[in-house]
């Protein structure tokens, strides 16, 4: 079974500049999801899909933040402009549609913003 | 207060120790109790699920869940160096929000 999916695994950019990461979850898995993850601390939750559907963005800076997942299967996560503080990894984890179904995550993207 | 809370350690123990783990979260409703292990630079990966009160035993691990104190713990049995990693509490608050604690990072000396 193919795990998460995610790409690039690293980007580099300038501060206000747009970047996009993408992700394809394990088949089968309707729930995914967006995590932040800074140095040193657990991953932080930036939004939640079920299906096409976002059913939890609270946590997401919707002023530079964007997500989508068009067909309910793989999600871009956009960040446009970029700020220094962005500088993190970016999680991408799916799950089945149980509410005790345990995450899976990619690899992640690590995105350093100068 | 966090609603999941860990000490950030490190947790140093020997080879062939047993390290223990401790995770308190403040939602007296939450369910489902999951721990991931981190190596240094990639995702988190899965290794323990517990739903019930009690202990939940795989092969080196134990997972212990106590409701009423709020409270997970996981053991692991005969430490190895390999064990080496920060290990993430979770907690599914409700509705699928999974709530993460900043880790434990464990240290097993050879």
């Amino acid at each position: 079974e193919a795990g998460v999916v995610q790409s690039p695994r690293y980007k580099i950019i300038e501060k206000k500049q747009p970047v996009a990461f993408w992700c394809n979850p394990i088949s089968g898995h309707n729930t995914l999801y967006w995590y932040l993850q800074n140095l040193g601390q657990g991953p932080e939750l930036l939004i939640r899909y079920e299906n096409e559907e976002a059913v939890d963005d609270s946590q997401l800076p919707k002023d530079r933040f964007s997500a989508e997942r068009l067909k309910g299967v793989d999600s871009t996560l956009k960040i446009q402009p970029a700020e220094l503080g962005d500088s993190a990894v970016y999680l991408c984890a799916s799950s089945l549609s149980s509410s005790d179904s345990p995450l899976h995550f990619g690899n992640g993207t690590r995105l350093t913003v100068t | 207060q966090k609603e999941v809370e860990q000490n950030s350690g490190p947790l140093s123990v020997p080879e062939g120790a047993i390290a223990s783990l401790n995770c308190t979260y403040s939602d007296r409703g939450s369910q489902s109790f999951f721990w991931y292990r981190q190596y240094s630079g990639k995702s988190p990966e899965l290794i323990m699920f517990i739903y019930s009160n009690g202990d939940k035993e795989d092969g080196r691990f134990t997972a212990q869940l106590n409701k009423a104190s709020q409270y997970v713990s996981l053991l692991i049995r005969d430490s190895q160096p390999s064990d080496s990693a920060t290990y993430l509490c979770a907690v599914n608050t409700g509705f699928q929000k999974l709530v993460f604690g900043t880790g434990t990072r464990l240290l097993v000396s050879p």
